[in-house]
């Protein structure tokens, strides 16, 4: 069945880059989402990538998809300690009526 | 003001009680969502709705009811409240017109049952 995969946790150092990672199954994923959930909030969308592309720029944020591999990451530039958060992962399925979700990153940026 | 509002923010039942969690949306959308999220599971679907007509069971919806009575409104509620229902529950819309993955959610409601 659809299934998305991400590590469950990431630490990094105040600065460098930030790389999460994810695996799904469905190839046939018209897109791709990363959510960010802040301590004590609900999910935001930071960004998306449509599945003929195979990276998106959004200025700190690189996106690099990999459709033969069926692997998804989400790099962060100069990660700071506002982007402490857990990180979601998700794709389309059942003809875009619903997401499939990673189970969450949860990444550490430390001084 | 918030796009995606949810009452209560915090609610703590007992067991066997019947709750109702609201969820109202000003972004104009018409498909709406009901996830809960535990430690460890991640984000679950309970309901959703891709009009007021239309209500599908998602992965986990025993134990669950709800009800869509306007385009912005969407409620969810737990006939009889056991332990295991203690989670972060969040509303969610999105607009079909952009496709089912771009969701925006409300700020959550902590239930614990005790």
């Amino acid at each position: 069945g659809e299934d998305v995969e991400q590590s469950l946790f990431l630490s990094v150092r105040e600065g460098d880059s930030s790389v999460i990672n994810c695996t799904y199954t469905d190839s046939s994923s018209t897109y791709l989402y990363w959510y960010k959930q802040e301590p004590g909030a609900g999910l935001q969308l930071l960004t998306y990538i449509f599945s003929n592309m195979d990276m998106k720029q959004d200025q700190r944020l690189t996106v690099l998809l990999n459709k033969k591999d069926k692997h998804l990451s989400l790099r962060i530039a100069d990660t700071q300690t506002g982007d402490s958060a857990i990180y979601f992962c998700a794709e389309t399925a059942g003809n875009n009526r619903k997401l499939i979700w990673g189970l969450g990153t949860s990444l550490a940026v430390n001084p | 003001d918030a796009d995606v509002t949810q009452t209560p923010r915090n609610r703590i039942t007992k067991t066997g009680k019947r709750i109702m969690l609201e969820c109202s949306q000003t972004k104009g959308h018409d498909r709406m969502y009901w996830y809960r999220q535990d430690p460890g599971l991640g984000l679950r679907l309970i309901y959703y709705s891709f009009d007021v007509k239309d209500i599908n069971k998602g992965e986990i919806s025993d134990g669950y009811s709800v009800s869509r009575q306007a385009q912005a409104k969407f409620s969810l509620s737990l006939e009889s409240a056991i332990p295991n229902q203690t989670a972060l529950y969040f509303c969610a819309t999105s607009d079909s017109r952009r496709g089912g993955g771009e969701q925006y959610f409300g700020p959550g409601t902590r239930l614990t049952v005790t």
